[in-house]
C-alpha cells in the first residue's frame, strides 16, 4: 500500500514564525502536492511538484514556498505564519508524469493553528 | 477554466436506504472525474474515477457513480447506506490533456442515521 506520511498531526505556532510541514511518500511517485482544506471551500492547491527540484504554483501560493530536494520528500514552508493560514494541510502524491487520470494518495493531514 | 459544484453541504439518509451525493462539473474538453472520501481526522481516500468508457463506474465499499455528459454530472450512489458511510465526500475534475491539476468541490457531509 502507498503510504504518505506528514510530520505532525497537530501544530500550534505564533504569528511571524517560520513553519515547516514535511511530507514523505514511499512509492516512488513523481508528483507531489500540497493542499489546504477549509470548511465550505474544499481543497485548494497551494503548490505541486512533477519531479525533484521542480515546483509549480497552484491556486493559492501566496505566503507559501516549497522544497523538493529528494523524490520522496516535499516540504511546505510558511515563511512568516499569519492567522489566516490556520487550516488543515494535506499532502498527496500521484504516480506518472503529467497524467491527470491517476488517483492521488493523501497523507493524514496537519492541522495548523497560528495564534 | 474547470470547476466542480457539490450543491448540497449536508445529506442525511436512513440506514438501508439508497444514497445519492450530487456533483456537476465544468471543463473545456473531456473530463476525468473522481470521488474521494474523508473520514473524521483522516486524509482523503480514493473511491472511484471515470476516465472513459462505460458511464457507470463501480468503486470501493459498494459505491458507484454515473457519468452523464449531457448534464455534466457525476453523482455518487450506493444502493443501501451503512452508518459507517458517514463521512465527507469530495468530487474532483481535471480536463484531459490539460496542464492544470485537479479541482475539488466544496464537499458534502453524508450522515447515515441508524
Amino acid at each position: 500500500d502507498v503510504k504518505v506520511t506528514q510530520s505532525s498531526r497537530y501544530l500550534v505556532k505564533r504569528t511571524g514564525e517560520k513553519v515547516f510541514l514535511e511530507c514523505v511518500q514511499d512509492m516512488d511517485h513523481e508528483n507531489m502536492f500540497w493542499y489546504r482544506q477549509d470548511p465550505g471551500l474544499g481543497l485548494r492547491l497551494i503548490y505541486f511538484s512533477y519531479d525533484v527540484k521542480m515546483k509549480e504554483k497552484g491556486d493559492i501560493p501566496e505566503g507559501y514556498s516549497v522544497s523538493r530536494e529528494k523524490k520522496e520528500r516535499f516540504s511546505l514552508i510558511l515563511e512568516s505564519a499569519s492567522t489566516n493560514q490556520t487550516s488543515m494541510y494535506l499532502c498527496a502524491s500521484r504516480p506518472g508524469l503529467a497524467e491527470g487520470y491517476n488517483e492521488q494518495f493523501f497523507g493524514p493531514g496537519t492541522r495548523l493553528t497560528v495564534l | 477554466a474547470q470547476s466542480v459544484a457539490q450543491p448540497e453541504d449536508q445529506v442525511n439518509v436512513a440506514e438501508g436506504n439508497p444514497l445519492t451525493v450530487k456533483c456537476t462539473y465544468s471543463v473545456s474538453g473531456n473530463p476525468y472525474l473522481f470521488w474521494y472520501v474523508q473520514y473524521p481526522n483522516r486524509g482523503l481516500q480514493f473511491l472511484l474515477k471515470y476516465i472513459t468508457g462505460d458511464n457507470l463506474v463501480k468503486g470501493s465499499y459498494g459505491f458507484e457513480a454515473e457519468f452523464n455528459k449531457s448534464q455534466t454530472s457525476f453523482h455518487l450512489k450506493k444502493p443501501s447506506a451503512l452508518v459507517s458511510d458517514s463521512a465527507l465526500y469530495f468530487c474532483a475534475v481535471i480536463s484531459s490533456g490539460s496542464a492544470r491539476q485537479l479541482t475539488f468541490g466544496s464537499g458534502t457531509q453524508l450522515t447515515v442515521l441508524p
